[in-house]
């Protein structure tokens, strides 16, 4: 069965702080893996990753997938309290029932000021 | 115009009654999706459509359906709920060709009493 896993659950930082969330995956055949910000409502792009090694950056965010280890990082340097959200990773997977978007549970970050 | 939109953003309705969640885009998509993210979980895919045609179903119960009208509208019609089907409502789009890029639209918040 596919699965990607996410983590830490939650974790809680001071402004100025660095964090990074893993995305790890044991899925058999994706096309792209994805990050989003979820504030209150709508997942917001971030990032969408499909070569390992090549790391991706915008701002204060950056994030590099691993296809040897079957992970994802994304970093956030000198977190700001916007930066508070659920960060969502997901595997494009494509499959014979239909291609489509697989989400991790997800990692709450809170960013304190 | 590059955002999708939802309406209406929050619906109460009881067992009994029907009604229809409406998602619009501007962008020129065609395939269009919807997801249902229950609290503190990730969004999960109910269905999409490609160029107005029902490509995925994931197993959703018969009491939700969904229309595609033409290429910029998706409507989600309800019936018969139950009080666990209360959860934010996702509508997303994507590009053809593109189907990994998701636009999200901010969601309708439905409560079954």
């Amino acid at each position: 069965e596919d699965k990607v896993v996410q983590s830490p659950l939650s974790l809680v930082v001071h402004e100025g702080d660095t964090v990074t969330l893993n995305c790890s995956y044991e899925v058999t055949n994706f096309r792209s893996l994805l990050w989003y910000k979820q504030e209150k409502k709508a997942p917001t792009f971030l990032f969408m990753l499909t070569s390992s090694g090549i790391e991706k950056k915008s701002g204060r965010l950056s994030s590099i997938l691993d296809k040897k280890e079957l992970f994802s990082i994304l970093n956030i340097t000198a977190t700001q309290t916007g930066d508070s959200a659920v960060y969502l990773c997901a595997l494009f997977m494509i499959k014979a029932a239909g291609n489509k978007l697989t989400f991790g549970g997800g990692t709450r970050v809170l960013v304190k000021p | 115009d590059t955002e999708v939109t939802q309406t209406p953003k929050h619906l109460v309705m009881g067992m009994t009654n029907k009604k229809s969640l409406k998602c619009e885009q501007h962008m020129g998509h065609r395939a269009m999706y919807w997801y249902k993210q229950k609290a503190k979980k990730p969004p999960e895919l109910m269905f999409v459509y490609s160029y107005e045609k029902l490509s995925i179903n994931e197993s959703v119960p018969s009491r939700f359906s969904p229309e595609c009208p033409n290429s910029s509208l998706l409507n989600l019609h309800l019936h018969a709920l139950q009080p666990e089907d209360s959860a934010l409502y996702l509508c997303a789009s994507s590009p053809a060709g593109s189907y990994e890029t998701q636009y999200f639209g901010p969601g309708t918040r439905l409560l079954v009493l």
